[in-house]
């Protein structure tokens, strides 16, 4: 099973900051990794597939980088509406692994 | 536009059973692998097992924590899927999420499509 470490566990910003949060696998995933953002009392909702692809709805100030083994979510700007838990998980294998979650709060 | 609508989380004896449901639509059910996720109060996502589709062989794969007291089936004339669970433990208490895990044209075990959840509590 492929392990992947999220971090921070959390990250406090303030609105219109930036915020870095890290993914690291314990072996190589190429670029089969995804970040879902999950707030409070929802489903998670896909954000970026492929490392760096954004999913439907979700504007460009959310950015992935990355391959391999280090992924990076780069989310500029932040909006009151982006705090909430980042979870990376990785797909090449079955279980495809999540990671235990970075909360980004105010 | 595609929904999973999950039902039958209850409150639950340790070692007893429980039977979830979810009905989808808004896609093509009968292709499509499907998987059920769930997350503790407070904690993370996990992985709970997968169905393939039965033109790809309609197997099942679970993990470990659930593996020979869980068991996932489809309906596909009814397009549902569902989650048997049983010698339930408190640790299964969770939220529950039905999920897409491979639609044709994507990636397996990506997740573009999720329930709302339902709620499983274990407790004497």
């Amino acid at each position: 099973e492929i392990v992947m470490t999220q971090s921070p566990a959390t990250l406090s910003v303030s609105p219109g900051e930036t915020a870095t949060l890290s993914c690291r696998a314990s072996q190589s995933v190429t670029s089969n990794l995804a970040w879902y953002q999950q707030k409070p009392g929802q489903a998670p909702r896909l954000l970026i597939f492929g490392a760096s692809t954004r999913a439907t709805g979700f504007p460009p100030r959310f950015s992935g980088s990355g391959s391999g083994t280090e992924f990076t979510l780069t989310i500029s700007s932040l909006q009151s509406e982006d705090f909430a838990v980042y979870y990376c998980q990785q797909y090449i294998i079955w279980p495809p692994t999540f990671g235990q979650g970075t909360k980004v709060e105010i | 536009e595609v929904q999973l609508v999950e039902s039958g989380g209850d409150l639950v004896k340790p070692g007893g059973s429980l039977r979830l449901s979810c009905a989808a639509s808004g896609f093509t059910f009968s292709n499509t692998w499907m998987s059920w996720v769930r997350q503790a109060p407070g904690k993370g996502l996990e992985w709970v097992g997968r169905i393939y589709s039965k033109t790809d062989g309609g197997r099942t794969d679970y993990a470990a924590p659930v593996k020979d007291r869980f068991t996932i089936s489809r309906d596909d004339s009814r397009n549902t899927v569902f989650l048997q669970m049983n010698s339930l433990t408190t640790e299964d208490t969770a939220v529950y999420y039905c999920t897409t895990y491979y639609l044709s044209g994507s990636s397996h075990g990506l997740i573009p499509y999720w329930g709302q959840g339902t709620l499983v509590t274990v407790s004497s």
